[in-house]
């Protein structure tokens, strides 16, 4: 499967607890783009990266959410001690480098924070 | 301020029918503007996309209109399908002149619009 990856597709967690959401993009992809969509939302930028490089993190909360995305390994969105606001679907899109703006998304990562 | 207004919130048609979907943006920048279509459960993907120095692009039942005077663009599908039940998403990014790949993260979603086409 060359498209973008996203795990896990769902995660549950207790306030408190944290989140680690994981992102592989496609293959040839140099850029990550993470984005939230909470129910009957649209989705909302959080961050874009590339290897080893935060670029633009305007839309990320400014406690509790951080982003990588190291040289070796996938893309990786942590929420510390998650609260009930948090649950939402997390989407992970990449894009070439010399990009169309055609941005490929993964099938996301639905949290439920109890 | 959202940058890219979408209407409406949902939308439904007789199979047949004509989807109509319409946004408006404010950022006279913006010349990328795709639309994608996301099914339940899945994540959005681009269906059809247009810059503005087009009035019309068409592909099969999809179809985009551009009004770059009233800064606004819609998508119309023909013909519509119960499989075209989905939710649609409009963007808007700056993309010509620079980096796309720098640009594309100031990409600006509608909130969505629901489409169910009924059998």
């Amino acid at each position: 499967n060359a498209g973008v990856m996203q795990n896990p597709r769902h995660l549950v967690r207790r306030r408190g607890q944290e989140a680690r959401l994981r992102c592989s993009p496609m293959k040839g992809h140099s850029h990550v783009y993470w984005y939230r969509q909470l129910p009957e939302e649209g989705l909302k930028f959080m961050v874009y990266l590339q290897k080893e490089n935060i670029i633009d993190e305007s839309g990320m909360p400014k406690e509790r959410f951080s982003a990588e995305f190291p040289k070796e390994g996938p893309s990786i969105l942590r929420i510390q001690q998650v609260v009930r606001g948090d649950s939402a679907a997390y989407f992970c899109a990449s894009s070439t480098q010399r990009g169309t703006g055609e941005l490929f998304f993964g099938e996301g990562s639905r949290l439920t924070v109890l | 301020q959202q940058q890219v207004k979408q209407s409406p919130q949902s939308l439904i048609v007789q199979k047949g029918g004509i989807s109509i979907i319409n946004c408006a943006y404010e950022n006279t920048a913006f010349d990328y503007f795709p639309w994608y279509q996301q099914f339940p459960g899945k994540g959005p993907a681009l269906l059809i996309a247009i810059r503005p120095d087009v009035s019309e692009k068409k592909e099969g039942r999809f179809t985009i209109s551009f009004n770059k005077s009233a800064k606004q663009f819609s998508l119309h599908i023909m013909d519509s399908q119960p499989g075209d039940s989905a939710t649609y998403f409009c963007a808007a990014l700056i993309g010509k002149g620079t980096r796309l790949s720098v640009i594309a993260s100031k990409s600006t979603f509608g909130d969505g619009t629901t489409l169910t086409v009924k059998p």
